[in-house]
């Protein structure tokens, strides 16, 4: 068990919808890490929030975004959902003071499918 | 930008024989490397991470890396593969471009034979 906690673990939905998926770092953590996993694409990294604020963002639709609250749960909103965002959903946390050696913990995920 | 490459989708050994998983980085600064495994529904857990202290790095489960510059490779090894270890392993590198995300290789999934 690493700590960060995902919810929900599955989801199913239809096309043109939209969802939010939850993520809890670990205790003490100040960064999360949002990646998506796809059997054509593999593991991506979309976006990174530190104690609240956006830090990075990499291949990230303008239909999803996201948000770090004041208690360092984030969430990620993904909107007009198209078949082709049918994926693994990752959570991740670091502490971010331990320098580019730290190490990302990983939730269990949240598997999407759009129907 | 640093990447890195894992050669072969898919590594087949018998119960008992060494493990060999193939990563090659880019990076045009001192790299940081990890690998991390994923066993069937769950997620990544991290097996060791190369942070320039030393060259061989011992992980978890029994498994090894040694980081080799001349070569851009940070191969992952165990000398006795067990049926525990059938599993996907992804070999990332740290991004040190202004982000601290993980660049992923593309995964290599292990097959254990009894």
């Amino acid at each position: 068990d690493s700590g960060v906690t995902q919810t929900p673990k599955h989801l199913i939905t239809a096309t043109g919808q939209r969802v939010t998926l939850r993520c809890s770092p670990r205790s003490g953590d100040l960064s999360v890490y949002w990646y998506q996993q796809s059997l054509d694409q593999g593991l991506q990294f979309l976006i990174q929030y530190y104690n609240g604020e956006e830090r990075a963002k990499g291949n990230i639709l303008e239909r999803f975004s996201a948000q770090q609250f004041p208690d360092l749960h984030s969430e990620l909103n993904l909107s007009s959902l198209e078949l082709g965002d049918s994926a693994l959903y990752f959570c991740a946390s670091s502490l971010m003071e331990g320098g580019p050696s730290e190490t990302q913990y990983f939730g269990p995920g949240t598997r999407l499918l759009v129907l | 930008a640093q990447s890195v490459t894992q050669l072969g989708s898919h590594v087949s050994v018998s119960e008992g024989a060494l493990v060999l998983l193939r990563c090659n980085y880019s990076s045009s600064v001192p790299p940081y490397l990890f690998w991390y495994v994923q066993y069937p529904n769950q997620g990544l857990q991290l097996l060791l991470k190369y942070t320039s202290a030393a060259t061989l790095v011992k992980g978890i489960n029994g498994f090894e890396a040694e980081f080799k510059k001349s070569e851009t490779s940070f191969h992952l090894t165990k000398p006795s593969a067990h049926m525990s270890d059938a599993a996907e392993y992804f070999c990332a590198v740290r991004d040190q471009g202004g982000s601290e995300k993980l660049v992923f290789g593309k995964g290599t999934k292990l097959t254990v034979n009894p």
